[in-house]
């Protein structure tokens, strides 16, 4: 069974500041994926990263994937309160193949 | 493009019947079809894969029989919740491959079910 540990679940920040998301583990992903969620939506995909060592950037938000495909993480630099919601890390490929691994999660507010 | 069209957004059912929720592709022809279950404020649990003009593969702990699966054709996978208790309240979400490469995955906007 493969784990994806995403950290931390919940973060609370002021707008302005900068946060960072990680996602873990100890298996190979082919891809990992990005998704945000706001109540009652489905996930939306933000963005896939696919090479090992690989950097993306999206306006205010950079993924980066480890160089043994491993683990990611999602970096937002001055947050501000539309960023608020429900992210998640979601791996594809591996032992799990055709299906998507997701992290626990982590759930952002950012305050005015 | 690869939009993924789910319905009904919301249900309201007694305890005891049951509940059919539709995911279609609208753009796009989708072989394979995820149904997942999410609690408030916590991650997708993947329910079962869905295949065209197959069995679907369910995973471990869930109930087929009570978590009916249907893939009839290339846009369109249904999942019924047969005999619904208030347990099986939940946030179900569909997604699909879109086929645009890199593992992409398409997701339905969600059904809120509340079984009373």
């Amino acid at each position: 069974t493969q784990l994806l540990e995403q950290s931390p679940q919940f973060l609370s920040i002021q707008e302005g500041e900068n946060l960072t998301v990680y996602c873990n583990s100890s298996s190979v992903f082919s891809s990992l994926q990005w998704y945000r969620q706001e109540p009652g939506e489905g996930p939306v995909l933000l963005v896939t990263v696919v090479t090992g060592g690989e950097v993306k950037k999206l306006k205010r938000l950079t993924f980066q994937f480890g160089d043994a495909r491993k683990d990611s993480s999602l970096h937002i630099t001055a947050a501000q309160p539309g960023d608020t919601g429900l992210y998640l890390c979601a791996g594809a490929g591996g032992t799990s193949y055709g299906k998507l691994t997701f992290g626990q999660g982590t759930i952002l507010t950012v305050h005015p | 493009g690869a939009v993924v069209s789910q319905h009904p957004s919301r249900v309201i059912c007694k305890s005891g019947t049951s509940v059919k929720i539709e995911c279609r592709s609208l753009d796009f022809q989708a072989t394979t079809m995820f149904w997942y279950r999410q609690f408030p404020k916590k991650s997708l649990m993947l329910m079962a894969t869905s295949n065209e003009g197959s069995k679907a593969t369910y995973e471990q702990g869930v109930e087929k029989d009570k978590f009916l699966i249907n893939h009839a054709s290339l846009t369109l996978s249904t999942l019924t919740v047969t005999s619904a208790h208030p347990e099986d309240s939940s946030f179900y979400i569909c997604s699909a491959d879109n086929n645009r490469g890199e593992g992409g995955y398409t997701f339905g906007s969600g059904t809120r079910l509340t079984v009373v």
